[in-house]
């Protein structure tokens, strides 16, 4: 089963600065790389994919990028808030159907 | 709101006992996976419906079981239940099978299992 090794584990923020969160991935064919966002005794609640025919993608304060040829894609939030407080998980394909492997998740705290 | 429902939201019970959970997808979305979500293995798929065929399994114990009845919601029986199988289990859905699709998840069931 493809691994997605996601780090770091945990990450303290001030508000307002830039918190960036990477992920490795093994299989090169695979096409779509999402970030999920999930609060205490909440399900995941998908934030932002992208596919990697493009290198960068923005909503908001949330980007993503995606470097192909070092299979790793990242999450960075501009502008932190405290309400961003949460565990991020980057996920990819799996080997089967259309399954998710997900990385361990990295929990952010955003200091007021 | 995913517009995913999950049912119960939480459930005690003991070792050795048999439970199962509900999940409703979202309206239109024709695949259900579930996963588990535990402090040391992190979120591991089990299976995947779509339509009511079984469509991937992954990490699945044979203890534990699913089906998806012709209205798309579907069950997670679990059964001879150990402690180990504590754990919060979520259901996703999303609409079609083409990789893109996006997964979005349910609130999740939470079992104790004492």
């Amino acid at each position: 089963q493809q691994q997605v090794k996601q780090s770091p584990q945990s990450l303290i923020v001030q508000k307002g600065g830039i918190s960036i969160i990477n992920c490795a991935y093994e299989n090169t064919a695979f096409d779509y790389f999402p970030w999920y966002q999930q609060f205490p005794g909440k399900g995941p609640a998908l934030l932002i994919a992208i596919r990697p025919d493009v290198s960068e993608k923005k909503e908001g304060r949330f980007t993503i990028s995606f470097n192909k040829s070092a299979k790793q894609f990242s999450l960075h939030i501009m502008d932190s808030q405290p309400g961003d407080s949460a565990t991020y998980f980057c996920a990819a394909p799996g080997n089967a159907g259309n399954m998710l492997t997900f990385g361990g998740g990295t929990r952010l705290m955003v200091k007021p | 709101d995913s517009g995913v429902t999950q049912t119960p939201k939480h459930l005690i019970t003991a070792t050795g006992q048999r439970v199962t959970l509900r999940c409703s997808p979202r309206s239109g979305d024709l695949s259900v996976y579930w996963y588990q979500q535990s402090l040391d293995q992190g979120l591991q798929f089990l299976i995947q419906y779509y339509n009511g065929e079984e469509r991937a399994k992954g990490n699945i114990l044979e203890r534990f079981s699913a089906q998806q009845f012709p209205d798309l919601h579907s069950e997670l029986n679990l059964s001879s239940l150990e402690l180990g199988d504590s754990a919060l289990y979520f259901c996703a859905s999303s609409g079609g099978l083409t990789s893109y699709n996006e997964q979005f998840f349910g609130p999740g069931t939470r079992l104790t299992v004492l």
